[in-house]
């Protein structure tokens, strides 16, 4: 069965940079893509970005350009998501997902991570 | 980017009731494009529809997706005591993809 399992919480101070981990097991890694989806304390689903894990093609959400990362290791079947500058408004439980396609950033998830919280404070 | 609202904000219904919930988008989304999600507290989404009206993999016949263009909809028949969550509906045919702000379906 597919699984996609986080790294676990960090606390970070305003400024520093996180980097959340999702290994992906139970399929063949390289079909697919991986879409990172956050939700702020009592808040609802926000949509950060795709990147393919075939050929590394990314999708960022506009807000977020500049300063984030997606990147994947296919030796490991795992995908990051690196944060920089982090503000007190980057708090949030951020969700791996599997994405349906390799190559657009379109569709659907049908398949989770367990999250990972990121909170953010002096 | 397609703005996504749902309405109401919070359904208070009781066990065995019908739940209509609605989500309107900003611009006619894609081939219907459209998912529906359910959360619950602590946990991952979970996938309830796609393509606006398809179940998916072992979500029960009393939860149905429709619409097209700008209005979708999510219907629960018959309420379950394990269907009191917060639904969330989602565009996926163009970039940005983007979330409803959610619809909170509470025990009355």
């Amino acid at each position: 069965q597919v699984q996609l399992v986080q790294s676990g919480a960090e606390v970070k101070k305003p400024g520093a940079s996180v980097k959340v981990s999702c290994k992906a097991s139970g399929y063949t890694f390289t079909n697919y893509g991986i879409s990172w989806v956050r939700q702020a304390p009592g808040q609802g689903l926000e949509w950060m970005g795709w990147i393919s894990a075939y050929n590394g093609n990314t999708d960022y959400a506009q807000k977020l350009q500049g300063r984030v990362t997606m990147t994947t290791d296919t030796s490991t079947s795992t995908a990051y998501m690196d944060l920089r500058s982090l503000r007190s408004d980057d708090t949030a439980v951020y969700y791996c997902a599997r994405a349906p396609y390799y190559s657009d950033s379109s569709g659907y998830y049908g398949d989770w991570g367990q999250g990972t919280l990121v909170t953010v404070s002096s | 980017e397609i703005v996504l609202t749902q309405s109401p904000g919070t359904l208070s219904l009781s066990p065995g009731e019908r739940a209509t919930l609605s989500c309107r988008a900003s611009r006619s989304v894609r081939s219907s494009y459209l998912a529906w999600y359910q959360q619950k507290p602590g946990q991952a989404p979970r996938l309830l529809t796609y393509g606006a009206s398809s179940r998916a993999t072992g979500i029960p016949d009393r939860f149905s997706g429709s619409g097209s263009g700008t209005d979708f909809t999510l219907t629960v028949s018959r309420l379950e005591p394990e269907d009191f969550a917060v639904y969330y509906c989602q565009q996926y045919g163009s970039s940005p993809l983007t979330f409803g702000g959610g619809t909170k379906v509470a025990i009355k």
